[in-house]
This record gives C-alpha cells, structure tokens and sequence, in this order.
C-alpha cells in the first residue's frame, strides 16, 4: 500500500513567519506534488517536482518556495506567512504504471495563519 | 488553458437515489481521466480512471463513468445511493498524463 505521510495535520502560525510543511513518501515513487484545497475552488497545483533537486511550478506558485533533497521527501514553504494562505495543504506522489500515473494523496495539513 | 468543470456543487440525495455527476473537460487531445473521493475527514482516494479502451469504467464501491469524446465528458454514476456515500467528489483530467487539472469538487449529502 502506498502511504503519503505529511508532519501535521493542523497547524497555526503568524503572519510573517516562515512555514514547512514535510511531506514523505514510501513507494519510490519519482514525482510528488503540492496542491492547496479551497472551499469551491478545487485542488490548485503550487509545485511539482519530476526528481531529486527538479521542481516546476504549478498554477499558483506565488508565495511560496520548494525543496527536494532526498527522492522520498518533498517540502512547501511559505516564506513569510499570510492570512490569504490559510488552507488545507495536500500533497501527492505519483509513478508511471502501466502507461498511465495515479496520484496517491496524504492526509492534508490544514494552515491557519493569523 | 486546461480547464475541468464540474456543474454541480452540491448535491442532496435520499438513500437509493439514482446520482449522477457531471464532469467536463476543455482539453482536446488524449487525456487520462480520474475521479477522486473525500470522505469526511479522509484524505483524497482514487475511485476510477479511465486511460483507453472501453468508454464505460467500472470503479469501487458501485460506481461507474463514461466517457464520451464527443462531448469531452467524463460523467459519474451510482444507480443507488447509500449514506455512506456522503462526500466531496472532485473529477480530475491529466492531459500530459502526470500533471493533473482538478475540477472544484461536488458536495453530496446522503440522507438516511
């Protein structure tokens, strides 16, 4: 079974402060992405990263920032928190099976910033 | 730009009401098609996909889609509703295969 962990699931933090939110996964698998979820909008995509060291950005990186040292692990960072970034943050994994990819989610981390 | 539309936000049901979702895409090539499920307080999981082959898939816990090309839909069904099957819906379109494009999600509430 595929598991995507992420290190909170709820998290509150200051306008200003910088944020990291770690996600893991145990799969090997090659991309991992962030998306942030919102009331009516959907899942937005902010980065993705294809490899160790790559990223691009998504639909609406603004704001925030990435990190991919290790295969397994894919951080978001906020650099310097907002209010308009209170969400539930997902993140997701994906490999190349059988000609198609599946994403796998983890559990979120819902951000409250004040 | 990809878009993915899904017309309704929210749905309420009685238990063994027939439910259809609509799903609608604006990419005109080849495209992966997915939808995903919520349940309250669960993180997303897949619940069908559809790459190629017969337009009608078959997905867990009842559900099925199809796919028609001609009207780039991507329609979800369930002859009949449980209770259980209350949550968020969301159709998803991956037209370069790995980068995903999510519709807004479909509220469904079941009642018992």
């Amino acid at each position: 079974d595929v598991k995507v962990t992420q290190s909170s699931r709820y998290l509150v933090k200051r306008t200003g402060e910088k944020v990291f939110l770690e996600c893991v996964q145990d799969m090997d698998h090659e991309n991992m992405f962030w998306y942030r979820q919102d009331p009516g909008l959907g899942l937005r995509l902010i980065y993705f990263s294809y490899d160790v060291k790559m990223k691009e950005k998504g639909d609406i990186p603004e704001g925030y920032s990435v990190s991919r040292e290790k295969k397994e692990r894919f951080s978001l960072i906020l650099e310097s928190a907002s209010t308009n970034q209170t969400s539930m943050y997902l993140c997701a994994s994906s490999f190349l099976d059988r000609g198609f990819y599946e994403q796998y989610f983890g559990p979120g981390t819902r951000l409250t910033v004040t | 730009a990809q878009s993915v539309s899904q017309h309704n936000h929210h749905v309420i049901l009685s238990e063994a009401a027939s439910l259809e979702l609509g799903c609608n895409y604006s990419y005109g090539g080849t495209v992966n098609l997915f939808w995903y499920v919520q349940y309250p307080g669960q993180h997303l999981q897949l619940l069908l996909k559809y790459f190629s082959g017969d337009p009608l898939v078959k997905g867990i816990k009842g559900f099925e889609a199809e796919f028609i090309k001609s009207k780039f839909s991507f329609n979800l069904r369930k002859p009949s509703v449980q209770w259980s099957d209350t949550a968020e819906y969301f159709c998803a379109v991956a037209p370069n295969f790995n980068k995903f494009y999510f519709g807004s999600g479909t509220k469904l509430n079941v009642k018992p």
